[in-house]
């Protein structure tokens, strides 16, 4: 199973809003909503901040959000914060019953 | 407070096993799917495959398959996965997670409880 595609990196400045991409294949994102997004900031571990596409755990910022469209999911980040900069990945269900993450992608708040 | 606790770093010989354990406290793992997941270091998370507390089934990525086992106490809350036939391309820190409430109650769950990882380092 290959690894999700996502953008190697995404920048913005405070207050604005980046998406981020996940795109795989009808295989898994296509066929499943079972769609999850981690965010992991460095010697930690991953903390989920969206699964079954759209939704946020308890806890979570509503300034993050989920999406799908075909075989791409979406990450938006609006009101970026400081506090954004990390690692963000994405992560499906697949037709062998099984999961696979995205490449991930490094936010920076510039 | 509900957290899962991991076993201590390991360094291993290539060649050989590592078994890795994950200890729920705070609640008690029954019905839980446990997801196992590791990161080589500068490297993106890797899905290795997943448990049911509650009935032992497991399902493996194909990359891992004929060379780790996971398995389940429930009298203890506590999820082993084992790796063999180590090689320096396994070294890694390994993660288990579960989800709180589960729903699907297999790997398609919302892993929102992280164990604080395990780093194995291969290296004669």
């Amino acid at each position: 199973q290959s690894a999700l595609t996502q953008p190697p990196s995404v920048s913005g400045s405070p207050g604005q809003s980046i998406t981020i991409s996940c795109t795989g294949t009808s295989s898994d994102i296509g066929e499943y909503n079972s769609v999850s997004w981690y965010q992991q900031h460095p010697g930690k571990a991953p903390k989920l901040m969206i699964f079954d596409v759209t939704n946020r755990p308890s806890g979570v910022s509503d300034r993050f959000s989920g999406s799908k469209s075909d075989n791409t999911a979406s990450l938006t980040i609006s009101g970026l914060q400081a506090e954004d900069e990390a690692e963000y990945y994405c992560s499906s269900y697949t037709s062998r019953k099984t999961g696979v993450f995205g490449t991930g992608t490094k936010v920076t708040v510039l | 407070q509900v957290q899962l606790v991991q076993s201590g770093d390991e360094v291993k010989n290539p060649g050989a096993s590592v078994k890795v354990s994950c200890k729920a406290s705070g609640y008690t793992l029954r019905i839980h799917p446990i997801l196992w997941v590791r990161q080589a270091p500068g490297q993106g998370l890797e899905w290795m495959g997943w448990i049911s507390t509650f009935n032992g089934i497991t399902d493996y990525a194909q990359k891992f398959q004929g060379r780790v086992t996971m398995t389940t106490d429930t009298s203890t809350s506590t999820t082993h996965m084992e790796l063999g036939n180590l090689q320096s391309d396994d070294t890694a820190v390994y993660y288990c997670a579960t989800a709180r409430t589960p729903y699907y109650y297999d790997s398609r769950d919302a892993f929102d409880i992280w164990g604080q990882g395990t780093m194995v380092t291969v290296s004669s």
